[in-house]
């Protein structure tokens, strides 16, 4: 059973940079595509980008200029930088696969709250 | 961007009724389109893609219709595990992948 799971700082100050990384196991991290996704507390979901494990990223144009993601297939691993965050990047942040692109997200972390604050 | 305007904002409805929930998207979207069901505290979880697929371990009281722009996610007899907040998904113009601002299932 694959299981994904968010790790990284639960609190960030503003202006900083937010990293968290995604460990997958119970399976390869090869041969599909890693999306973040965060939800800020009581409201909806917001795709932030996709990674694929040849390093092929698409990002949401509303976070381009501040997002990079990066995967390490030897750790089974892919990971989020947001930089310059606000009170406004506070949210329950996931990650989740998708068998190609043009699927949905089949398999989802727990999530993991970051707070932006001084 | 596609965005997707998911109706009712809420349902009440009580344990063995039918619920339908509905999602519009701004432009077609073919049958890309998933839901997803979000208890509390819980992540997401896939419930239907391609417009009308059930997921792995999904019962068959839920199922899915529509294309193009209009889509249905009707639930025939609802069961108290049921009441959640579901929200539906486009997949075919990305990106951004864009979700619907969903839909509070809860218990009248």
């Amino acid at each position: 059973q694959v299981q994904l799971q968010e790790s990284g700082p639960g609190l960030v100050k503003p202006s900083e940079t937010l990293s968290l990384t995604c460990t997958v196991s119970g399976g390869s991290i090869r041969s599909y595509y890693w999306s973040w996704i965060r939800q800020p507390a009581g409201k909806g979901l917001e795709w932030i980008g996709r990674i694929s494990t040849s390093g092929s990223t698409n990002y949401n144009p509303s976070l381009k200029s501040r997002v990079t993601m990066s995967v390490d297939t030897s750790k089974n691993q892919f990971s989020l930088k947001l930089t310059s965050v606000t009170a406004a990047d506070t949210a329950v942040y996931y990650c989740a696969r998708a068998y190609y692109s043009w699927l949905p997200f089949d398999y989802w972390g727990q999530g993991t709250l970051v707070t932006v604050s001084s | 961007e596609i965005v997707l305007t998911q109706s009712p904002g809420t349902l009440s409805l009580s344990p063995g009724e039918r619920a339908t929930l509905s999602c519009r998207a701004s432009q077609s979207v073919s049958s890309y389109l998933a839901w997803y069901q979000q208890k509390p505290g819980q992540a997401p979880r896939l419930f239907i893609y391609g417009a009308s697929n059930r997921a792995t371990g999904i019962p068959d009281r839920f199922s899915g219709s529509g294309s193009g722009t209009d889509f249905t996610l009707t639930i025939s007899r609802l069961e108290p595990e049921d009441f959640a907040v579901y929200y539906c998904q486009q997949y075919v113009s990305s990106p951004p992948d864009t979700f619907g601002q969903g839909t509070k299932l809860e218990i009248k």
